[in-house]
């Protein structure tokens, strides 16, 4: 199976809440970062987490790992249409690699 | 900021031709980073280089080819171009410490 896992597609109304997950099967992971990319555009790197965390909180965006399960995910409070966008979840093995491996990135749809 | 530049936001080249893809980097950063990116298969790694001069294999690499001759500039090319290489190309570099990824805006390969 796929290292990092998402589900390709979720479709939200303009307001509510969305959450994306994603599961990674190395528990050495270090870091796990969340990427937005907008329709055309790179990757931009949302935030990140550090393993040690259980939930970190930036404005509208709370992550939440669950080591234990090896889950991640990703909840944008009060969805605008702004937000829809392609979310890539990514982990960082420790070891030393500095190459992340990337999920195949979930499709965010904000509609009216 | 960091800045990542790619040359061209769109190309357009015939089968056969040999084709050049820039990327260039303000940051002084060692590690740089080449992907494509495929409806549904996400982001796939082409090569890497972790140092002047010093390149990587990453998943895919055949039919490619990279420079490092400057430590701001990483080049992707493509020998021969192929119409299975029409894709998104993203160049990457890392920022220590984190290892988190500054993509540029990529650049879309249409091989007729």
């Amino acid at each position: 199976g796929e290292d990092v896992e998402q589900s390709l597609f979720l479709s939200v109304r303009e307001g509510d809440s969305s959450v994306i997950n994603c599961t990674y099967t190395d528990s050495s992971s270090t870091y796990l970062y969340w990427y937005k990319q907008e329709p055309g555009a790179g990757l931009q790197l949302l935030t990140y987490i550090f393993s040690n965390m259980d939930m970190k909180q930036d404005q509208r965006l709370t992550v939440l790992l669950n080591k234990k399960d090896k889950h991640l995910s990703l909840r944008i409070a009060d969805t605008q249409t702004g937000d829809s966008a392609i979310y890539f979840c990514a982990e960082r093995r420790s070891g030393g690699s500095y190459i992340p491996t990337f999920g195949r990135g979930t499709s965010l749809i904000v509609h009216p | 900021d960091v800045k990542v530049t790619q040359s061209s936001r769109y190309l357009v080249k015939r089968t056969g031709e040999k084709v050049f893809l820039e990327c260039v980097q303000d940051m002084d950063h060692e590690n740089m980073f080449w992907y494509r990116q495929d409806p549904g298969l996400g982001l796939r790694l082409i090569y890497f280089s972790y140092d002047v001069k010093m390149k990587e294999k990453g998943d895919i690499p055949e039919g490619y080819s990279v420079s490092r001759e400057k430590k701001e500039r990483f080049s992707l090319i493509l020998e021969s171009a192929s119409t299975n290489q029409t894709s998104m190309y993203l160049c990457a570099s890392t920022v220590p410490g984190v290892k988190t990824q500054y993509f540029g805006p990529g650049t879309r390969l249409l091989v007729l």
